[in-house]
């Protein structure tokens, strides 16, 4: 595709529920991170993958957050048992070179979380 | 690891103004910085970056300072307009890693 793609646009949990979140990077596209956005605030590390391998995960803020790309190309972040303060928007992001070395980083329009 | 301070957190100005942001860094090391903008409802959308090898970057209307030695870069935004109004990120990134660290932001309204 033209861009970064993520899906749902919006998703409201109930607290404990799990939640699946989904990315499509740019076709070709060797590296992949998740950022959280809390409002008025700027991205958060989460994760970050070189194709299927998840290089990075220094970022998790806890064991209920996973995230996989088994094939290399398409994204899932997963939050189990979801809390309040899991509340976000969840942004996605890719570039062309591994490790997105001194690349240009292109985001989705990421997935607004909403725990209640 | 990487820390960015970013001010102001909110600017105003009058259509036709120059705008400034300011951020610093407090990993000597990091060598990449980008700068986003980032509009209603939408993921943040590159808009210019420089490497640690160049002071300053122009493109049109946008320019951006480094300075290496005090830490410090700034985005420059002159004949603002008002679809310049949108809030404003700065980022580093370490030479080690692969992560970009954000700044807090910073809300411009460029006012008609």
């Amino acid at each position: 595709g033209a861009g970064v793609s993520q899906s749902p646009r919006y998703k409201v949990a109930k607290r404990g529920q799990d939640v699946a979140l989904r990315c499509d990077p740019i076709s070709g596209h060797v590296s992949l991170f998740w950022y959280q956005q809390a409002l008025g605030q700027g991205p958060e590390f989460l994760t970050y993958f070189q194709n299927e391998a998840q290089l990075d995960k220094s970022g998790l803020p806890s064991d209920r957050f996973f995230a996989e790309r088994p094939e290399g190309s398409v994204s899932t972040l997963k939050i189990q048992r979801t809390q309040q303060e899991d509340s976000a928007v969840y942004l996605c992001a890719s570039s062309l070179t591994p490790g997105g070395f001194n690349e240009k980083l292109f985001f989705g329009s990421g997935t607004q979380l909403s725990v209640l | 690891g990487e820390n960015v301070e970013q001010h102001p957190s909110t600017l105003s100005v009058q259509e036709g103004d120059s705008a400034v942001i300011k951020c610093t860094y407090s990993d000597s090391a990091s060598n990449y910085f980008p700068w986003y903008k980032q509009e209603l409802g939408k993921g943040p959308q590159l808009i210019i970056d420089i490497r640690s090898n160049v002071g300053e970057k122009k493109d049109q209307r946008i320019a951006v300072t480094l300075n290496k030695t005090a830490k410090h870069f700034s985005l420059h935004i002159t004949e603002t307009q008002p679809e310049d109004s949108a809030v404003y990120f700065c980022a580093a990134r370490e030479a080690a890693g692969n992560k970009l660290t954000f700044g807090g932001g910073t809300r411009v309204l460029v006012k008609p």
